[in-house]
């Protein structure tokens, strides 16, 4: 059974930088994409980004200037670093999978997410 | 991007059926043949019930099925079970809008 876990710390300074972790176990983290989800009080959830396990990223245009993900596959995790957050980028921070075959990848929908981790934006 | 429309709460009693639409435009739900639907229990890592608009995932119940109609999406749970209350979101695929997110169903097993 894969599970993802999300660590960072809850709660970042304002024009400061968010940065968080997943860890992937039960499964390898090679060859499927990863993807970074949020959900905010009164919004709905947004997709942040996906990266290939080889380090291909896609991002989300809304937050491509503020958003850098990474992938450490000797560790089985995959991080997410979003600079100059302001009370706006409050919100639970979901990580979640999207699974490979050896002919094609299910870019779709998402396959397994982890509980989520809550961020507040406050000084 | 707007969220698609899904209504705040459905509820049902325990055997019954109950439907839960997403409504979005003919820029997403309406041109995707890839919608998928979510649960999530309080506190819970969400849980994928439906994709590609009807497809269940392996080991979801067949109590859970999806459908689409023009720009609405549908998710149907059939047979209502208490471990069904939950919250489910829709979500929609599309090349413009990567992924488009419903507002959320809360479900209620009365």
């Amino acid at each position: 059974q894969v599970e993802l876990q999300e660590s960072g710390p809850g709660l970042v300074k304002p024009s400061e930088t968010l940065s968080l972790t997943c860890t992937v176990s039960g499964d390898s983290i090679s060859s499927h994409y990863w993807s970074w989800l949020r959900q905010s009080a009164g919004q709905g959830l947004e997709w942040l980004g996906r990266i290939y396990s080889d380090g291909y990223t896609t991002y989300n245009p809304a937050l491509k200037n503020r958003l850098t993900l990474s992938v450490d596959t000797s560790k089985n995790q995959f991080s997410l670093k979003l600079t100059a957050v302001t009370a706006a980028d409050t919100a639970l921070y979901f990580c979640a999978s999207q699974y490979c075959t050896p002919t094609a990848c299910y870019l779709y929908y998402f396959g397994d997410w982890g509980q989520g981790t809550l961020v507040t934006v406050s000084s | 991007q707007s969220a698609l429309t899904q209504p705040a709460s459905v509820s049902g009693s325990p055997g019954q059926s109950i439907t839960i639409s997403c409504t979005g435009s003919n820029s997403d739900v309406g041109s995707s043949n890839y919608v998928s639907w979510y649960q999530q229990h309080p506190g819970k890592a969400p849980k994928v019930v439906i994709y590609d608009v009807t497809t269940r995932p392996s080991g979801v119940s067949d109590r859970f099925s999806g459908s689409k109609s023009g720009n609405t999406a549908s998710l149907t749970i059939s047979g209502l079970q208490a471990e069904d209350e939950a919250e489910y979101f829709c979500c929609s695929y599309g090349r413009s809008n990567p992924y488009v997110f419903g507002t959320g169903t809360k479900v209620t097993v009365l």
